[in-house]
């Protein structure tokens, strides 16, 4: 086990629509990062957060939008929902920005139908 | 621009054999980090190794050993007396501190008994 908490496991839902993937990182880690995994993009880096602030972006679409809480736990916010969103969400955690080790998830698996 | 080449898309051994993983990335760092991750068939990824750019003695744990040779821009992975439970796919990744951490494509890593 982690230590990261990724809710919900599994999510089914209509293109257009818009939904909320949840992470809580490990006890005392600052930094959460947000991974989208597919079969044929791999894994891709969608945006870092530190104690609160943005750190980096990678390639998020606009239709996406993530923020860190004061409690540090990150909500990835995907909206406008098209077929090829479909794919495994991934959070993970690491104490600094981005030299550490990170602990991944075990992922939102999402299902645009 | 950070980038991570991982060229071996599937590999298959025959249990008891030796593999090596390639792993060649790009970077304008002069410092950085290269990471190895394992990601089971249970989905979730599981940090292995990281190395900074300043230390390239290689390391042995145990049946997997990493060999970082800054020369060729290339942190290969070996695992001796390959089990079927080093089926996985496996992960490259690389980051610059502040940046955001690029993982590889990945390499499917087949042991068949």
């Amino acid at each position: 086990d982690s230590g990261v908490t990724q809710t919900p496991k599994h999510l089914i839902t209509a293109t257009g629509q818009r939904v909320t993937l949840r992470c809580s990182p490990r006890s005392g880690d600052l930094s959460v990062y947000w991974y989208q995994q597919s079969l044929d993009q791999g894994l891709q880096f969608l945006i870092h957060y530190y104690n609160g602030e943005e750190r980096a972006k990678g390639n998020i679409l606009e239709r996406f939008s993530a923020q860190q809480f004061p409690d540090l736990h990150s909500e990835l916010n995907l909206s406008s929902l098209e077929l090829g969103d479909s794919a495994l969400y991934f959070c993970a955690s690491s104490s600094g920005t981005g030299d550490e080790k990170l602990f991944f998830g075990s992922g939102t698996q999402l299902s645009v139908l | 621009a950070q980038k991570v080449t991982q060229a071996q898309t599937e590999i298959s051994v025959v249990e008891k054999e030796d593999v090596t993983l390639d792993c060649v990335y790009e970077t304008r760092d002069t410092t950085y980090y290269l990471f190895w991750y394992k990601q089971p068939p249970s989905g979730e990824l599981v940090f292995l190794i990281r190395r900074n750019s300043f230390d390239e003695q290689n390391e042995i744990s145990g049946r997997y050993s990493w060999n970082f040779q800054k020369s060729t821009s290339s942190f290969n992975f070996t695992i001796t007396a390959s089990q079927v439970v080093d089926s996985a796919v496996y992960f490259c990744a690389l980051s610059g501190g502040y940046q955001k951490v690029t993982f590889g494509t990945g390499t499917k890593l087949q042991v068949i008994p």
